[in-house]
């Protein structure tokens, strides 16, 4: 079956503008993560929901960071007045149920590439 | 500090030898605990839970030591293919993942 897609898979911007990210989990899963990660970094944890909750926001760096999940599938991540420290991957992941187990691993998609230039 | 601290390595293994890495979390109230694997400009997948007893799963062995915090892998007789990074992930609260910044394996002919 599909897996996590996101997109665009690269997004050049210059510094300032507003950048939308895209994230359609597996059909099924009730948990959805964002983490970014720079080049030679690990991932830092933006965002999680799950399901119909209130989404833990603990991991946005400043509020120019926001994201939403509508109909609890597919998520946006918004960045306003992008700013060159922006520049990561940006990585959306999703599992059948909170948190991730062997038998409900986080399945990760492909990455949004951000540039800010 | 970080919330999941680990050596960044790397860790240069020869083929067949066994390496040992551990991983440090800050949260004593943390309840799972996992290894992804992170193949270079790939996306991190699974590869083994952490469960309190230790477990195994053919040449690679997880421990965890609640009472020191932090959590171990071990791989033996070690692949070419093993080459990659190790990403240890905490879950702190309810959902809430934590991943440290990974431990580099190089495994040499």
């Amino acid at each position: 079956g599909a897996g996590v897609s996101q997109s665009p898979s690269n997004k050049v911007t210059e510094k300032g503008k507003d950048v939308e990210l895209r994230c359609d989990p597996i059909s099924g899963h009730t948990a959805l993560y964002w983490y970014r990660q720079s080049l030679g970094q690990g991932l830092e944890f933006l965002i999680y929901f799950q399901g119909n909750s209130a989404p833990d926001k603990s991991g946005l760096p400043s509020d120019r960071f926001s994201a939403e999940r509508t109909g609890g599938s597919v998520s946006t991540l918004t960045i306003q007045r992008t700013q060159q420290e922006d520049s990561a991957v940006y990585l959306c992941a999703s599992s059948l149920f909170p948190g991730s187990s062997y038998n409900s691993p986080l399945h990760f998609g492909n990455g949004t590439r951000l540039t800010v230039t | 500090r970080k919330e999941v601290e680990q050596d960044p390595g790397p860790f240069n293994v020869p083929e067949g030898a066994t390496v040992a890495f551990n991983c440090t979390y800050s949260n004593s109230a943390s309840q799972s605990f996992f290894w992804y694997r992170q193949d270079c400009r790939k996306e991190p997948k699974l590869l083994m839970s952490v469960y309190s007893s230790g477990n195994e799963d053919g040449r690679f062995t997880a421990q965890l030591n609640r009472a020191s915090q932090y959590i171990s892998l071990l791989i033996r007789d070690s692949k070419l293919s093993d080459s990659a990074t190790y990403l240890c992930v905490v879950m702190a609260s309810w959902g809430k993942l934590q991943f440290g910044a990974g431990t580099q394996v190089v495994v040499t002919p």
